[in-house]
């Protein structure tokens, strides 16, 4: 089945952009989708990204797909401390097309 | 936008007891619904899958006399925990998917459940 990894920490200043990253490893996923999770809270999605499409953008957040390497990125331009969260990459390759999740990144906004 | 309610939101109960947690869409009819579980840090990970009129598709590991998955109409899927044990307090989380294609993979707020 889909393997989904992500680094667990990242750290950035407000006002600066944050990259967080994501591999995977089923090239069949259809969509890969990045969603926000604040604590104790259900999951936002944020954004998504058909398999045959390079880049998308929606205002403060940009998705790079690098389907040859398998990597998925999210760039969030201007952090904010409101985007202090756990954001997840996930993608269908789960059984029964059903949602296969990275591990998440803690997304840690310095002052 | 697509909305999918979950509740309870949290809901603490003794050991060998039953819980319930119920999942509907609000505004689209979900035909596929997923319940996924969620320890402290860590990952979501699928418990199951639900199509509307049929029996759930459990996965590996999952004991399906445990957690009983239940899809009686487009708007709604409900969990039942049986005989909960302390090992079964976790996260639960339901996602709903529709005939609108990405809204399908809408999210619920979460239920903590606390077995004591």
């Amino acid at each position: 089945g889909e393997d989904v990894e992500q680094s667990l920490f990242l750290s950035v200043r407000e006002g600066d952009s944050s990259v967080i990253n994501c591999t995977y490893t089923d090239s069949s996923s259809t969509y890969l989708y990045w969603y926000k999770q604040e604590p104790g809270a259900g999951l936002q999605l944020l954004t998504y990204i058909f398999s045959n499409m390079d880049m998308k953008q929606d205002q403060r957040l940009t998705v790079l797909l690098n389907k040859k390497d398998k990597h998925l990125s999210l760039r969030i331009a201007d952090t904010q401390t409101g985007d202090s969260a756990i954001y997840f990459c996930a993608g269908t390759g789960g059984g029964a097309d059903g949602l296969t999740f990275g591990k998440g990144t803690h997304l840690i906004i310095q002052p | 936008g697509a909305v999918v309610s979950q509740h309870p939101s949290w809901v603490i109960c003794k050991s060998g007891t039953s819980v319930k947690i119920e999942c509907r869409s609000l505004d689209f009819q979900a035909t596929t619904m997923f319940w996924y579980r969620q320890f402290p840090k860590q990952s979501l990970m699928l418990m199951a899958t639900s199509n509307e009129g049929s029996k759930a598709t459990y996965e590996q590991g999952v004991e399906k006399d445990k957690f009983l998955i239940n899809h009686a109409s487009l708007t709604l899927s409900t969990l039942t925990v049986t005989s909960a044990h302390p090992e079964d307090s976790s996260f639960y989380i339901c996602s709903a998917r529709g005939d609108r294609g990405l809204y399908g993979y809408t999210f619920g707020s979460g239920t903590r459940l606390t077995v004591v």
